[in-house]
């Protein structure tokens, strides 16, 4: 099975702050990486997926994915105490099945 | 649009008791998955489904574990005779495949005694 590498464990920022969040595949063949949230009691939700060099930004949120050392990272600006979450990546190799990372759990404080 | 659905919302059993977790997906998603997320941790992959036929169980535990789908749509994730290390929440996403974004219920969160 695939190995996703997460880091942090957890993170804490101010309101209106920079969180970031960093993985690592052990799949040389990984073509597709997905970051996702889950609020407690909830189901993870999508943020956005990246499978191109370089960085993907969607309003506050940039991925950046680096294919030859296999890490990809999420970046969030101007955080939120909303933001406060679990944050996963996600390796999507054959297109189907999600393989998660142990997550980084979020505190934005006020 | 209604997101997935997944009854109950928790479930707590004795070790040896059976349960069974129901999964609504969205409507026109032929893929359907179910994941195990224990406390702490990721979700990881149990089984999924591309409209009634299994396509990866690999990772089911079935001795214990099995997963239908009958008519492409609900699905029914069943334990047999549960043990404490199965304590952990048990999510259904569903997508219509080939890379989609895979859209999660709000899980069902069991507690084996």
């Amino acid at each position: 099975q695939q190995k996703v590498q997460q880091s942090p464990e957890s993170l804490s920022v101010p309101e209106g702050g920079m969180a970031s969040f960093n993985c690592t595949s052990s799949d040389r063949n990984f073509q597709y990486f997905w970051w996702y949230r889950q609020h407690s009691g909830e189901g993870p939700k999508a943020l956005m997926s990246i499978f191109s060099d370089g960085d993907k930004k969607e309003g506050r949120f940039t991925a950046h994915l680096n294919k030859a050392s296999l890490h990809v990272s999420l970046h969030i600006r101007d955080s939120q105490p909303s933001d406060s979450a679990l944050y996963f990546c996600a390796d999507m190799p054959n297109y189907n099945v999600l393989y998660f990372g142990s997550g980084t759990k979020l505190t934005v404080e006020p | 649009e209604a997101g997935v659905t997944q009854s109950p919302r928790y479930a707590v059993l004795q070790e040896g008791q059976a349960v069974s977790f129901w999964c609504d997906p969205i409507s026109g998603h032929d893929t359907l998955y179910w994941y195990q997320q224990p406390r702490d941790q990721g979700p990881q992959l149990l089984v999924y489904f591309r409209d009634e036929a299994v396509i990866d169980n690999s990772q089911l535990p079935s001795d214990r574990f099995s997963a239908v789908r009958p008519k492409g749509t609900n699905s029914t994730l069943k334990i047999q005779s549960a043990k404490q290390g199965d304590t952990a929440t048990y999510l259904c996403a569903s997508s219509t495949g080939g890379g989609g974004e895979q859209y999660f219920g709000p899980g069902t969160r069991l507690t084996v005694l």
